[in-house]
């Protein structure tokens, strides 16, 4: 069975430092990774995804993630946060078919001045 | 051109009651697909619908069932709310089924069961 896990629930970071945002997964093959955004209220916002090829992926916001098949993670980055990227962060997995995405539990970002 | 759309954004209902949520595609998407998210949790896969067919389902009980329309438009319907069933219904839809890869989320339907 696939799972993610999200190993921190709340993150503090200071405005303007950097940012990484832990994300391991367990699947049976070559998985589809993605980060989700979430603002409180809101639907999920897609930050960038992984299906092959060049293991390092840029999305959009100044966002990147690596796949590392050997460590099944795919932790997200951002060299410098802004007040406004304060929201939860989900990292899922899924490899197509119709079985869906499965998630993580989220990780609560909070931007200190 | 519009994305997912989701009524209502925001329902109460009692226990028992039954609920019927609605979630329109992406214009040319023909498959869509419905989870939940629990407060504090991550979303949940329900169920995905493709050619008016339940393709595939999660670990969620009967009571959930939906249906999916020629327009590929979708009905959640949730019989015998429990108050463990408030929660963020999020629907999504992709082009044809399993192309997780083109995604896309709506802005969900909050249910609150009192």
């Amino acid at each position: 069975a696939q799972s993610v896990t999200q190993p921190d629930i709340h993150i503090t970071v200071s405005e303007g430092a950097s940012l990484e945002l832990r994300c391991n997964y367990s699947y049976g093959a070559t998985p589809y990774l993605f980060w989700y955004v979430q603002s409180p209220g809101q639907g999920l916002q897609l930050l960038l995804k992984y299906f092959s090829g060049d293991t390092l992926v840029q999305g959009i916001k100044g966002f990147e993630a690596e796949f590392k098949r050997s460590q099944s993670s795919f932790n997200l980055r951002k060299p410098s946060v802004h007040w406004s990227d304060a929201a939860e962060y989900f990292c899922a997995v899924g490899g197509g078919g119709a079985d869906g995405l499965t998630f993580g539990k989220g990780t609560h970002l909070i931007i200190q001045p | 051109d519009a994305g997912v759309t989701q009524s209502p954004t925001h329902l109460i209902k009692t226990r028992g009651q039954h609920v019927t949520l609605r979630c329109s595609p992406i214009s040319g998407h023909k498959s869509v697909s419905w989870y939940q998210q629990v407060l504090g949790q991550g979303p949940q896969f329900i169920f995905q619908y493709y050619e008016k067919e339940e393709r595939g389902r999660g670990n969620f009980p009967d009571r959930f069932s939906a249906r999916q329309f020629p327009n590929y438009s979708s009905e959640l319907n949730v019989n015998a709310l429990l108050l463990g069933d408030s929660a963020l219904y999020l629907c999504a839809s992709s082009p044809d089924m399993g192309v997780v890869e083109k995604l896309f989320f709506g802005s969900g339907t909050q249910l609150s069961v009192l």
